[in-house]
């Protein structure tokens, strides 16, 4: 089955740590890909980063990283210097053999001043 | 350029009523996808459309629920009769390729704001 876990409902930290929000996935499949959306209180689903399976390498952008993992099938989210900007709730997904992404439950990351 | 745009943002009706709710996807993009959001569920796939076709609806919950898209640039989920279960946050978004197969693309969903449904 496929599937997609964030096990932390709900972190609080301090502005300007970093955090880590962890994803675990299960699937059958060897091609597939990965995940990061962005819910800000707004509501709507901002894109992150989309990771194939093929491509382990980790990936930075500004104070946001990924870190790939096959061997212990997750895709970990790490925001550095975390901002109140920041807060949000942060959703993995996975898409395998088609068009179809499953979303984990999300996790809602308060980020206090 | 105008994002994907969800009609009405808020809906509250009776159960036993129908709801229509309406998405126009961004110009241009072939893949369209209704989600619904609960505290429960979370975020699940109910169907999504290619090129105004429509391909998986196994996430359709049951026969009271039905979605069309009858050109490019306009799609409805339709419920009816509505029951208080179905209250939650409905998301459309559109893609301009596969996201599976693009090369190219960063096979981006985009959202639109979400339709919230109360049903009393």
């Amino acid at each position: 089955a496929q599937k997609v876990t964030q096990a932390q409902t709900e972190i609080s930290v301090v502005e300007k740590e970093d955090v880590t929000l962890d994803c675990v996935y299960e699937t059958r499949d060897t091609t597939y890909y990965l995940f990061w959306y962005k819910q800000p209180p707004s509501g709507e689903l901002v894109f992150l980063i989309r990771r194939n399976s093929f491509d382990e390498q980790n990936e930075i952008s500004g104070r946001y990283s990924w870190n790939f993992q096959k061997s212990t099938s997750s895709f970990n989210f790490t925001i550095t210097a975390s901002q109140v900007v920041d807060s949000a709730v942060y959703f993995c997904a996975l898409s395998y053999r088609d068009d179809k992404i499953i979303f984990g439950k999300g996790t809602r990351l308060h980020i206090l001043p | 350029d105008a994002g994907v745009i969800q009609s009405p943002r808020h809906e509250v009706t009776e159960m036993g009523q129908e709801v229509t709710l309406r998405c126009k996807p961004i110009s241009g993009h072939d893949y369209l996808f209704w989600y619904r959001q609960t505290m429960m569920r979370g975020l699940e796939l109910l169907i999504y459309f290619n090129n105004n076709v429509p391909i998986d609806d196994s996430g359709m919950p049951e026969d009271r629920f039905s979605a069309k898209m009858p050109n490019a640039s306009f799609s409805t989920l339709k419920i009816q009769p509505s029951e208080p279960r179905d209250s939650a946050v409905y998301f459309c978004a559109s893609s301009l390729d596969s996201t599976w197969q693009s090369m190219v693309d960063t096979g981006e969903l985009f959202f639109g704001e979400g339709s919230r449904l109360t049903v009393l």
